[in-house]
């Protein structure tokens, strides 16, 4: 079974500081995918990356980064220099990549970002 | 070019009746999933449907059900709603099996 876990519920920061939202994940899959989705107050869930497993160089987007660990089963998200309009629940999630097993997303909890002006 | 639409945003519904929600994907795309949102559970998964196919399903009691249709539009149904029913109901589009998806807007649906 497939699980991910991100522990912090709640990171609030001052606007210009950076943030890192942390993600931790199980899977018995030696193919997957990673991704990470931003939700603001909306509703709607705005994608943002997608990883292959196989792929472990870190990427940067804009002030946005993420470190890829498979060793740590980890897929950290930094936001860098934030902003208000970066206050959001930033959800990870995981798939598998066999084409069998379709688009199937399993989300962890969220963490809540709130960035004071 | 047009998102993932969901039709109704809100819906308020009693116990015992039930429901049917809409979604539109993007233009071109073949695979609809939906998902629901919870204060508790988090986001879950409900099922695939892939080319009108039923393609992935997740741990949901058989009140949950859907169907695509031929132009790729999807639709859930819950019937018999219950209080846990309440929630966010968000369908997701991709191109094709395996390719990131996007998210609608969501229904937020009320059971009182």
């Amino acid at each position: 079974a497939q699980k991910v876990t991100q522990a912090q519920t709640e990171i609030s920061v001052v606007e210009k500081e950076d943030v890192t939202l942390d993600c931790v994940y199980e899977t018995r899959d030696t193919t997957y995918y990673l991704f990470w989705y931003k939700q603001p107050p909306s509703g709607e869930l705005v994608f943002l990356i997608r990883r292959n497993s196989f792929d472990e160089q870190n990427e940067i987007s804009g002030r946005y980064s993420w470190n890829f660990q498979k060793s740590t089963s980890s897929f950290n998200f930094t936001i860098t220099a934030s902003q208000v309009v970066d206050s959001a629940v930033y959800f990870c999630a995981l798939s598998e990549a066999e084409e069998a097993a379709g688009n199937k997303l399993t989300f962890g909890g969220g963490t809540r970002v709130l960035v004071k002006p | 070019k047009a998102g993932v639409t969901q039709t109704p945003r809100y819906l308020i519904k009693t116990r015992g009746q039930q429901v049917t929600l809409s979604c539109s994907p993007i233009s071109g795309h073949r695979s609809v999933s939906w998902y629901q949102q919870t204060p508790g559970q988090g986001l879950q998964f409900l099922f695939e449907y892939f080319s009108e196919t039923q393609r992935n399903k997740g741990n949901f009691p058989g009140r949950f059900s859907g169907r695509q249709f031929s132009n790729s539009r999807s639709e859930m149904n819950v019937s018999t709603l219950e209080l846990g029913d309440s929630a966010l109901y968000l369908c997701a589009s991709s191109l094709d099996l395996n390719q990131p998806q996007h998210f609608g807007d969501g229904t937020r649906l009320s059971i009182l």
